[in-house]
């Protein structure tokens, strides 16, 4: 598609709840990226793939959040437990390699745990 | 611990004016820095980038200037329009192209008729 693509927009969970964020990247692009940002700050590392290789987990919080790109394409960042501190918005980003001019972002998921 | 630093949460400045934006960083090994916007309910877009070898990078309205003894970066935007209010953040990396940004906490930026 002509951009990154993340489904769904918003999302509602009851805390203890699964949830599963998707993206859709820029076809081509062999990076991609998750970002978490929480209300009035900057975007966070969370994760980075090269192609289906998840190379750099270091920003993950938790061993509640795990992400996965099976196919080198879509990915799922994926939440178990969620806690109202996971109330962010989640983005992903993708970039062919080395792309020095910057990212390319999608419009982000809104999770918000209650 | 906040690598990237924007002191300035909020700026107003009037239409056709020159706006300057500041970011600080504390990592001496960071030596490839961005500049995103971002409007309400979209994702950052990239505006501009400058590498350390370099003080100074100019697209258009916008120009980054880079003063790494101070550990300082700063966008000129020059007239300011309407359009460019939004939340701007600045960004850093250890290496162009690498692929793991820090971001500052953003400045919101108002441009009044």
């Amino acid at each position: 598609g002509a951009g990154v693509s993340q489904s769904p927009r918003y999302k509602v969970a009851k805390r203890g709840q699964d949830v599963a964020l998707r993206c859709d990247p820029i076809s081509g692009h062999v990076s991609l990226f998750w970002y978490q940002q929480a209300l009035g700050q900057g975007p966070e590392f969370l994760t980075y793939f090269q192609n289906e290789a998840q190379l750099d987990k270091s920003g993950l919080p938790s061993d509640r959040f795990f992400a996965e790109r099976p196919e080198g394409s879509v990915s799922t960042l994926k939440i178990q437990r969620t806690q109202q501190e996971d109330s962010a918005v989640y983005l992903c980003a993708s970039s062919l390699a080395r792309a020095g001019g910057g990212y390319t972002f999608g419009s982000g998921t809104r999770l918000t745990v209650v | 611990d906040q690598q990237v630093k924007q002191n300035s949460p909020s700026l107003s400045v009037q239409e056709g004016r020159i706006s300057i934006l500041n970011c600080d960083y504390t990592n001496s090994m960071f030596d490839y820095f961005l500049w995103y916007k971002k409007y309400p309910a979209e994702g950052p877009t990239f505006l501009i980038s400058i590498s350390s070898i370099k003080d100074k990078n100019e697209d258009g309205r916008f120009t980054v200037f880079l003063n790494k003894s101070a550990k300082h970066l700063s966008l000129h935007i020059v007239p300011s329009q309407p359009g460019d209010s939004a939340v701007y953040f600045c960004a850093a990396s250890e290496l162009q192209g690498a692929q793991k940004l820090v971001f500052g906490q953003g400045t919101r930026l108002t441009i009044n008729p």
